[in-house]
């Protein structure tokens, strides 16, 4: 299987907006509530920013928001701030017990 | 405070074997599936491997089927991943992570605590 499709790249000056798209097949999205978004800084352990589509962990600011529709799941970060500066990862359930991961959008801010 | 430690990683050869470790503290471990997720030099994330809570099913990517094993030791808070026959494409930074889920067989959800990564080198 392919990893799902992030562009890899994205950015936006403090306080705009930027969102992230993630693409897979249907079969890719095994789960329709399973997608989870990961936030990666260098030489740090992952974070969860989102999971089951749409829900914040305790401690993830509300400027992180997400959803789904179709084979599109999408990330979006309101209110730019220079810490969101990072690499960005969808992940799914495939529905054959793996998990996949998307290939990674790096986010500038300007 | 809640966290996950790896340890164990090194440089390999092909045809030797090595075996990463993954230390639970600030949390009941037993009541948790845990992940093995790697990442290549310049690539992006990929799952590895998932075993479950209670430690009696485990889960393998493709890639890795074989030669991979995830184990359990509840009693010393460590999951262990034990790599044989590793190929040069194992090569990678090797995170374990946690899933959210308690107590239950359905994960993959979201992974809500991981370690900071123990690296793997194969050489040939």
């Amino acid at each position: 299987q392919s990893a799902l499709t992030q562009p890899p790249s994205a950015s936006g000056s403090p306080g705009q907006s930027v969102t992230i798209s993630c693409t897979g097949t249907r079969t890719d999205f095994g789960d329709d509530n399973s997608v989870s978004w990961y936030q990666c800084h260098p030489g740090k352990a992952p974070k969860l920013v989102i999971y089951e589509v749409n829900k914040r962990p305790s401690g993830v600011p509300d400027r992180f928001s997400a959803s789904k529709s179709g084979n599109t799941a999408s990330l979006t970060v309101s209110g730019l701030q220079p810490e969101d500066e990072a690499d960005y990862y969808c992940s799914s359930y495939t529905g054959t017990n793996s998990l996949m991961f998307g290939g990674g959008t790096k986010v500038t801010v300007l | 405070q809640v966290q996950l430690v790896e340890s164990g990683g090194g440089v390999v050869q092909s045809g030797k074997s090595l075996r990463l470790s993954c230390a639970a503290s600030g949390f009941i471990l037993n009541n948790y599936g845990i992940h093995w997720v790697r990442q290549a030099p310049g690539r992006g994330l990929e799952w590895v491997a998932l075993i479950h809570f209670d430690g009696v099913t485990q889960h393998y990517a493709d890639s890795v089927k074989g030669r991979f094993t995830i184990s359990r030791d509840n009693s010393r808070n460590r999951v262990f991943l034990y790599i044989t026959s590793p190929r040069a494409e194992d090569t990678a930074l090797y995170y374990c992570a946690r899933d959210m889920r308690v107590t239950v067989h359905s994960y993959f959800y979201g992974l809500d605590v991981w370690g900071q990564g123990t690296t793997v080198t194969v050489s040939s």
